[in-house]
């Protein structure tokens, strides 16, 4: 299965300010997903990211607040902006290939 | 609308003893199915999947899951766990025709020794 790399592991960030997490993936995929898993819960999609294309959001997230990149068919970013203690939770990237959904590691992102 | 439901959010149990947690789902298109384990500060990693076939799946690590079409369940069991079992199970499906994965509330195992 594909093999993510997912950046940074974790971090600890103020109030008010922006974080980009990477994802890179071995090979050429069509699809990356980005999720939100809140504290204790489970994972929700925030966005499907296509290479050339806008991401497209899901109910409750919008792109002045998770702006994504997707420059080529291996890379993606995701940026928190203006965050607050509400957005501390551990995000992950997800690509779907033959063998099924292979996910990152995880950015676990605290804001103070 | 489709939903995932894991009725237990906690399940402890002793280690050798048998194990099942489960999974229903709801959904107006067929659906293939998954379920992930997240073992602590670490990511998710694929147990088992249902996609077409046989209804039971298995895992290299003893685990099995029946797909269950006339209950809309898709239950993991172990005849016997032990402590590295100890983790965060989450079942997942796909709607036919989306690409995206939607989760359940996940499972908490706790082996005991």
């Amino acid at each position: 299965s594909a093999v993510i790399s997912q950046k940074p592991s974790r971090d600890i960030c103020q109030r008010g300010t922006s974080l980009t997490i990477q994802c890179q993936v071995d090979s050429q995929v069509t699809m990356m997903f980005w999720y939100r898993q809140q504290p204790g819960q489970s994972l929700t999609l925030i966005a499907t990211a296509n290479q050339g294309s806008e991401a497209t959001y899901e109910s409750g997230f919008v792109i002045d607040k998770f702006p994504i990149s997707r420059p080529n068919l291996t890379f993606s970013t995701l940026t928190v902006s203006n965050m607050s203690p509400e957005d501390s939770s551990i995000y992950l990237c997800s690509v779907s290939d033959f063998y099924g959904y292979t996910f990152g590691s995880g950015t676990r992102l605290t804001v103070v | 609308a489709q939903s995932v439901t894991q009725l237990d959010s906690q399940v402890p149990v002793f280690e050798e003893a048998p194990v099942e947690l489960r999974c229903n789902y709801s959904s107006s298109v067929s659906v293939y199915l998954f379920w992930y384990v997240q073992y602590p500060n670490q990511g998710l990693q694929l147990l088992l999947k249902y996609l077409s076939g046989s209804t039971l799946v298995e895992s290299i690590n003893g685990f099995e899951a029946e797909f269950n079409k006339s209950q809309t369940s898709f239950h993991l069991r172990k005849p016997s766990v032990h402590i590295s079992d100890t983790a965060e199970y989450f079942c997942a499906v796909r709607l036919t025709g989306a690409n995206n994965l939607f989760f359940g509330t996940g499972t908490r195992l706790t082996v005991i020794p």
